[in-house]
């Protein structure tokens, strides 16, 4: 159990357009929602948190009009990075948090590596 | 605020030899640490976590990690290594709240020699 997806796993789109990223919890329900980003050799930055049905938290220094975040459903959550540039390729990763009580597991999808070009 | 430091980027070890990887914290209250692998261009894989209890935690792929509360450490162990287990160990912690994602640290390359 606590399988989190996310597709596209890699992605290459020009300079300039707009990626977006889907990550699922497949067979439980999130109430909140993690996505993270990985550059080469280094570790997980935190980028925002997510909660089903309201808007999206972002840590210092990440801004919130070019990766926009949408937790429309408790397994659904989407980041878009808008008008693309070659330092936003990266490694994305996204989390879940199961809304059972007592769960304090982050489960998190296998990434999604963005080019752009 | 909440912190974890993996003070070793790299760690060698000769197969069949003991490992282990070093972590320290800094959260308020009680920690909730949990230890995960990454393989190359791959998501995490869960390893182990510790939240109350048993100081000892015992994991996946014979691994296992040690909390002392006095250190701040959870450093994590294998009595004997593999070559497989050449991979990227990364240590988080969040704090018992819940309300914040978990913070990781740096990470450290393990390389199992054969």
């Amino acid at each position: 159990g606590a399988v989190v997806s996310q597709h596209p796993s890699r992605v290459i789109c020009k300079s300039g357009t707009s990626v977006k990223i889907e990550c699922r919890s497949l067979d439980f329900q999130a109430t909140t929602m993690f996505w993270y980003r990985q550059f080469p050799k280094q570790s997980l930055m935190l980028m925002a948190t997510s909660n089903e049905g309201s808007k999206a938290t972002y840590e210092q220094g990440v801004e919130k009009d070019k990766f926009l975040i949408n937790h429309a459903s408790l397994t659904l959550s989407t980041l878009t990075v808008t008008s693309a540039h070659p330092e936003d390729s990266s490694f994305y990763i996204c989390s879940a948090r199961s809304m059972l009580a007592g769960n304090y597991e982050q489960y998190f999808g296998p990434g999604t590596r963005l080019t752009v070009t | 605020a909440q912190s974890v430091a993996q003070p070793e980027d790299q760690v060698k070890v000769a197969e069949g030899n003991p490992l282990t990887v070093k972590c320290t914290y800094s959260v308020s209250g009680n920690p909730y640490l949990f230890w995960y692998v990454q393989y190359p261009n791959r998501g995490l894989q869960f390893l182990l976590k510790y939240i109350t209890g048993d100081n000892l935690v015992k994991g996946s792929y014979g691994f296992e990690a040690e909390f002392n509360k006095s250190q701040t450490s959870f450093h994590l162990k294998k009595p004997s290594a593999l070559v497989s287990d050449s991979a990227l160990y990364f240590c988080a912690v969040r704090d018992m709240t819940g309300r914040r994602a978990l913070t990781f640290g740096s990470g450290t390359r393990l390389q199992v020699q054969p």
